[in-house]
């Protein structure tokens, strides 16, 4: 079964720093870009960042830049959001998600559960 | 960045319905566009990708269509599991904006 699981979410305050991991099972996942997306309570998703099947392209959300970094480990079948700075406007679900290869056209087929980060002081 | 407008925000239907929900892009994406369905306190789930093709294991009564700017989303026979918020996502280029979303409720 293809599955995604987000960790490391939690109550930061303003300026703090906060890793997220998602652990990938059930697909090659060194064949597959990855992205992280987040929804603040009541809003709907924004795209934050992906990154390439081999880890060296990345793309980020103009708002995130220089704060925000994604890496992945293709060993250990996992990618990370590292995010520092954080700002009280960074609070929401933050979710994984694998990209859909070849005729997806970039589409976001898989999803993880989500992990809950609130920026508060 | 491309911004993606999505209409109506919100609607009322009945079981049985055939329900259509729009989508425009403020420039010409081709088919680099899908489709999500969320329901409350879970993750998106994807539909439509590349305009018009379905996931595996997505109803038939889903369809996308469109292409350039202007793109639909159409539930036909609107089912009690339909019930959802449904997004659009443009993914021609980063960052890959989202709709604002339509919300189907139950009238």
């Amino acid at each position: 079964e293809v599955e995604l699981v987000e960790s490391g979410g939690g109550l930061v305050q303003p300026g703090g720093s906060l890793r997220l991991s998602c652990a990938a099972s059930g697909f090659s996942f060194s064949s597959h870009w990855m992205a992280w997306v987040r929804q603040a309570p009541g809003k709907g998703p924004e795209w934050v960042a992906n990154i390439g099947d081999g880890g060296a392209r990345k793309n980020y959300l103009d708002s995130v830049k220089g704060r925000f970094t994604i890496s992945r480990d293709n060993v250990n079948n996992a990618q990370y959001l590292e995010m520092s700075s954080l700002r009280v406007e960074d609070t929401a679900v933050y979710y994984c998600a694998r990209v859909g290869t070849g005729r997806s056209l970039w589409a976001l087929d898989v999803w993880g559960q989500g992990t809950t980060v609130v920026v508060s002081s | 960045d491309i911004q993606v407008t999505q209409s109506p925000s919100s609607l009322s239907a009945s079981v049985g319905d055939r329900v259509t929900v729009t989508c425009r892009a403020s420039q010409n994406i081709g088919i680099y566009l899908a489709w999500y369905q969320q329901k409350p306190g879970r993750a998106p789930k994807a539909l439509i990708y590349a305009a018009s093709s379905l996931l595996s294991g997505v109803p038939s009564r889903f369809s996308g269509s469109g292409s350039g700017t202007d793109f639909t989303l159409t539930i036909s026979n609107l089912q009690p599991e339909d019930f959802a918020t449904y997004y659009c996502q443009q993914t021609s280029s980063t960052p890959r904006t989202f709709g604002q979303g339509t919300r189907v409720e139950i009238k």
